[in-house]
């Protein structure tokens, strides 16, 4: 059965440090995996996704990758800055079974706090 | 461009009340899914669509109805509230269930907080 875990559960750093941010998954059989970001109240907003044939993605100052083979992924965000604070998630579309969006599986998150 | 559209943003019930959780998107996306989020939980799939007229179970289904009689709406009905319905629900839809990796993008709504005394 796959799962979905992210480590730390929380995180705080003093703004301009480079972070990273992590995602395990049990099964390598996936299609792809999907970083979000939630911010307190809102919904989620996609961020990254990286199919299983990538190794990594980038969007401006983040940059997500992917080793299938250790069922592991990162998020690595640059120059961090107080807006980055929120809940960063990460999901999972298994291959196997009927392989579609409804299969998603998900982390718990990470709360990153970046201070001042 | 509106992108997913969740009403109510707050709703209070009570035990046995029903309601409607309203989910509408402007994208012309194919597949529209409900979640609700608790705390530790994570994210839990409730029903899902991949298009007009067809509906199906996720993880979680029980004492939660849907429809999608269009592309634009599927609404979430809750037909006889319990306090364990008490939750913050999403609806996400995507352009497809299947196919380009760009498709499978989920956009979110903003979410609904539902309190079930």
């Amino acid at each position: 059965k796959q799962e979905v875990t992210q480590i730390p559960a929380a995180l705080s750093v003093p703004e301009g440090e480079n972070l990273v941010l992590n995602c395990s998954f049990t099964d390598s059989a996936i299609y792809n995996l999907q970083w979000f970001r939630q911010d307190p109240g809102k919904g989620l907003t996609s961020l990254l996704l990286i199919q299983s044939s990538q190794r990594e993605q980038t969007s401006g100052r983040l940059n997500a990758s992917l080793d299938k083979s250790s069922g592991r992924s990162t998020l690595y965000i640059a120059a961090s800055q107080p807006g980055d604070s929120a809940t960063y998630l990460c999901a999972v579309r298994p291959l196997r079974g009927a392989g579609n969006n409804r299969k998603l599986i998900w982390g718990l998150g990470t709360s990153l706090a970046v201070n001042p | 461009n509106a992108g997913v559209t969740q009403t109510p943003k707050f709703q209070v019930l009570k035990t046995g009340q029903s309601m409607t959780l309203q989910c509408a998107q402007d994208m012309n996306h194919e597949y529209m899914s409900w979640y609700r989020q608790d705390p530790g939980m994570g994210l839990r799939l409730i029903h899902y669509s991949v298009g007009a007229g067809i509906t199906d179970q996720g993880e979680v289904p029980n004492g939660y109805n849907v429809s999608r009689s269009t592309t634009e709406d599927f609404p979430l009905r809750l037909l006889s509230a319990a306090p364990s319905q008490t939750s913050v629900y999403f609806c996400a839809s995507s352009y497809s269930a299947r196919g380009a990796p760009g498709a499978n993008v989920l956009t979110f709504g903003a979410g609904s907080r539902l309190t079930v005394l």
